[in-house]
C-alpha cells in the first residue's frame, strides 16, 4: 500500500517560513491535499490540489508537489498557525482503492 | 451553509455492535463522495470507509468484514454500521465529503467518539 511520510515535528519562530514535507513514491503524479488540525476540533482543508487554496484560507499558505516530495509552506508564521497538520492522497495502485494520510506533523510556534 | 454532524458513539464491549450516524445539510450526499475517517487517540488520520455517488463502498483493510457503510437519501444521512469491535477501533469518528474521487476532503463534520473496552 502506498505509504506518505511527514516529520513529525516542525518548529518556527513567529514571522518566519515553515515548510512541512511529505514523500511518497512519485508523490507528483499524485493530487495532494494537506489539513490542519488544531486540538480537540475537526481538521480543516488548507491546501487541495497541490496549491489550491480553498476561500478563506490565508494566502500565508502555499503548497507544491514534484518527484516525490509535496510541500506544505506557510509564510510569516503566526501563533496562530500551531497545530498538527496532514497530507493526503488518493491511492489507486492496490486491489481497491484508498485514501491515504501522512503520520502528521506537529507544528510549533517558538 | 454545509454541515455534517455525526451521533452514535459510546462505549461499547469488545466484540460489541455502534452504528454511527452523519446528518448533512446543505448538500445531497448520494451526489458526493462521502467516507468516514478516524483518528485512535493521540494518533493521525485514518481513513475508514467512502460510499460513491453510484452507490460503490470501499474499506480499509483494518475493518472490512467488520464495517459496513450505507446512506438513506430521503434522510440524506450516512451511516456506518460497526460489527465485532476491538480496542484497536477505538477512535473519534469523522465524516467527510469529496466532490471527486481523487479530491481533498472539503467538509468535515465534528467527530463521535467509539470506546471499545470492558
Amino acid at each position: 500500500s502506498y505509504v506518505l511520510t511527514q516529520p513529525p515535528s516542525v518548529s518556527v519562530a513567529p514571522g518566519k517560513t515553515a515548510r512541512i514535507t511529505c514523500g511518497g513514491n512519485n508523490i507528483g503524479s499524485k493530487s495532494v491535499h494537506w489539513y490542519q488540525q488544531k486540538p480537540g476540533q475537526a481538521p480543516v482543508l488548507v491546501i487541495y490540489y497541490d496549491s489550491d487554496r480553498p476561500s478563506g484560507i490565508p494566502e500565508r499558505f502555499s503548497g507544491s508537489n514534484s518527484g516525490n516530495t509535496a510541500t506544505l509552506t506557510i509564510s510569516r508564521v503566526e501563533a496562530g498557525d500551531e497545530a498538527d497538520y496532514y497530507c493526503q492522497v488518493w491511492d489507486s495502485s492496490s486491489d481497491h482503492p484508498n485514501w491515504v494520510f501522512g503520520g502528521g506533523t506537529k507544528l510549533t510556534v517558538l | 451553509e454545509v454541515q455534517l454532524v455525526e451521533s452514535g458513539g459510546g462505549l461499547v464491549q469488545p466484540g460489541g455492535s455502534l452504528r454511527l450516524s452523519c446528518a448533512a445539510s446543505g448538500f445531497t450526499v448520494s451526489s458526493n463522495y462521502m467516507s468516514w475517517v478516524r483518528q485512535a487517540p493521540g494518533k493521525g488520520l485514518e481513513w475508514v470507509s467512502v460510499i460513491y455517488s453510484g452507490g460503490s463502498t470501499y474499506y480499509a483493510d483494518s475493518v472490512k468484514g467488520r464495517f459496513t457503510i450505507s446512506r438513506d437519501n430521503s434522510k440524506n444521512t450516512l451511516y456506518l454500521q460497526m460489527n465485532s469491535l476491538r480496542a484497536e477501533d477505538t477512535a473519534v469518528y469523522y465524516c467527510a465529503r469529496s466532490v471527486a474521487v481523487a479530491g481533498p476532503f472539503d467538509y468535515w463534520g465534528q467527530g463521535t467518539l467509539v470506546t471499545v473496552s470492558s
